[in-house]
């Protein structure tokens, strides 16, 4: 079963400006994922935020977590064409390292 | 280098035909997981191992059977395809040596199904 929920579905921009992705889960979690997906492809890890983080920056990426709110965010700043792609976030929990998925965040990112 | 191997990337079953789909890995990752795809949505994990401790999720139907018969291999058996299974699955990896959490995903570029 899905984690929980992401937003916005979908979202358009215009190139260099900057992207916000949100997810909220429902249970206790050892980390928080987000990858990338291009159309038809496999997913792409992005990044890894452990439960006991509240802010991780890869490059143009910056990963808030909130365990209180059970949320996070995903920032992409100064956006590109090339990012257009669906966003994902997704939950390790449990002892075993099992992996859920969030709904996902489609983002076309306009020239 | 792919690190993931699915195959085939593309499968025409017909309805209630057994069929196959088969994933390998480079990485001799601990976990293996089973993901489904369907248009637009998000991967939905059917199951995984932990090395050969096979871990099934709730809602998977008895229709999707899996079998690792070593670390760098595993396989999606769907013993009656319906229309409904047609999606994208999607193999990932992860775990290596002995960090079983906190690590990274790698995923195949996926087996897209048609139930015909």
């Amino acid at each position: 079963s899905q984690q929980g929920e992401e937003d916005p579905q979908a979202l358009s921009i215009q190139e260099g400006e900057n992207a916000t992705m949100n997810c909220s889960y429902k249970t206790s979690i050892n980390n928080l994922q987000w990858y990338r997906q291009n159309s038809g492809r496999g997913l792409v890890h992005l990044i890894l935020i452990r439960s006991n983080e509240r802010e991780k920056h890869s490059g143009r990426l910056r990963v808030t977590l909130d365990t209180s709110k059970k949320s996070s965010s995903l920032l992409i700043t100064a956006s590109r064409a090339a990012d257009t792609a669906s966003y994902f976030c997704a939950t390790e929990g449990g002892s075993q390292g099992n992996l859920i998925f969030g709904k996902g965040t489609k983002l076309s990112v306009k020239p | 280098d792919a690190m993931v191997i699915q195959n085939p990337r593309y499968q025409v079953t017909q309805f209630g035909k057994p069929v196959t789909l088969s994933c390998s890995q480079t990485l001799n990752h601990n976990v293996m997981y089973w993901y489904q795809q369907k248009s637009s949505q998000a991967p939905k994990l059917l199951f995984h191992y932990y090395d050969k401790d096979f871990n099934n999720e709730a809602d998977t139907p008895d229709n999707f059977q899996s079998r690792r018969p070593n670390t760098s291999f595993c396989f999606l058996d769907i013993r009656s395809p319906g229309l409904g299974d047609a999606a994208m699955y999607l193999c990932a990896t992860s775990a290596p040596g002995q960090a079983i959490l906190n690590t990274e995903a790698f995923f195949g570029q996926g087996t897209r199904l048609t139930v015909v």
